[in-house]
């Protein structure tokens, strides 16, 4: 069993429509992540949780919401998004800093069409 | 900014052959990690081995092994014995201890088990 739990596996949205995708985590890690990943591309990073608090954010539309409820669930929330998004979104946790040697874990993805 | 080069788009070896897969780095800082993941049709984000740059040492993990050449920032994955469950998509990862947090993925290699 993966310990990085994703859902959902799939997801179909219109485009007027307001979707979330939900990740949870139970190994203690520190920080979340979440990652957009195009077909035969290599994962591009979207936001970093440090500590439930947003670190990093890559630029990425305003159409794509993150939020951090607490320590072991990251939330992804999606508004008016475009055919251009459909991807595979796949969420990660890792220790943090100070164990980053530790490596990430990922989640096995939502796979999102948007049409 | 660091970067991450695989060369090699596509590989295939034949069944229990050994297959070395490239990976070239970009960095300036001294302290930082390097990772292989594993992406099969499954989607999951799978870790095979990581090195510590300050470690002279190549890791290794049963049938994988690196070849770490700090010098050359060179950071190839060796699979011997290759098996079936080893096809899928191989990325090379870097991530700097002192850094953001995040972690800079390579291109990626498809590899191909020949039955």
């Amino acid at each position: 069993d993966t310990e990085v739990t994703q859902t959902p596996k799939h997801l179909v949205m219109g485009m007027t429509n307001k979707k979330s995708l939900k990740c949870e985590q139970h190994m203690g890690h520190r920080a979340m992540y979440w990652y957009k990943q195009k077909a035969k591309k290599p994962p591009e990073l979207m936001f970093v949780y440090s500590y439930e608090k947003l670190s990093i954010n890559e630029s990425v539309p305003s159409r794509f919401s993150p939020e951090c409820p607490n320590s072991s669930l990251l939330n992804l929330h999606l508004h008016a998004l475009q055919p251009e998004d459909s991807a595979l979104y796949l969420c990660a946790s890792s220790p943090g800093q100070g164990n980053l040697g530790r490596g990430y874990t990922f989640g096995s993805g939502t796979r999102l069409t948007v049409v | 900014a660091q970067t991450v080069t695989q060369s090699q788009p596509e590989m295939s070896v034949q069944e229990a052959e050994t297959v070395t897969l490239s990976c070239t780095y970009d960095t300036s800082e001294s302290d930082y990690y390097l990772f292989w993941y594993k992406q099969p049709p499954s989607r999951q984000m799978i870790l095979v081995i990581r090195q510590e740059a300050y470690k002279q040492q190549n890791a290794t993990e049963n049938r994988f092994s690196v070849n770490f050449q700090k010098a050359a920032k060179s950071f190839s994955l060796k699979i011997s014995d290759s098996q079936l469950g080893d096809a899928a998509m191989y990325f090379c990862a870097y991530i700097s201890n002192f850094g953001n947090e995040k972690l800079t993925f390579g291109t990626g290699t498809r590899l191909t088990i020949i039955p």
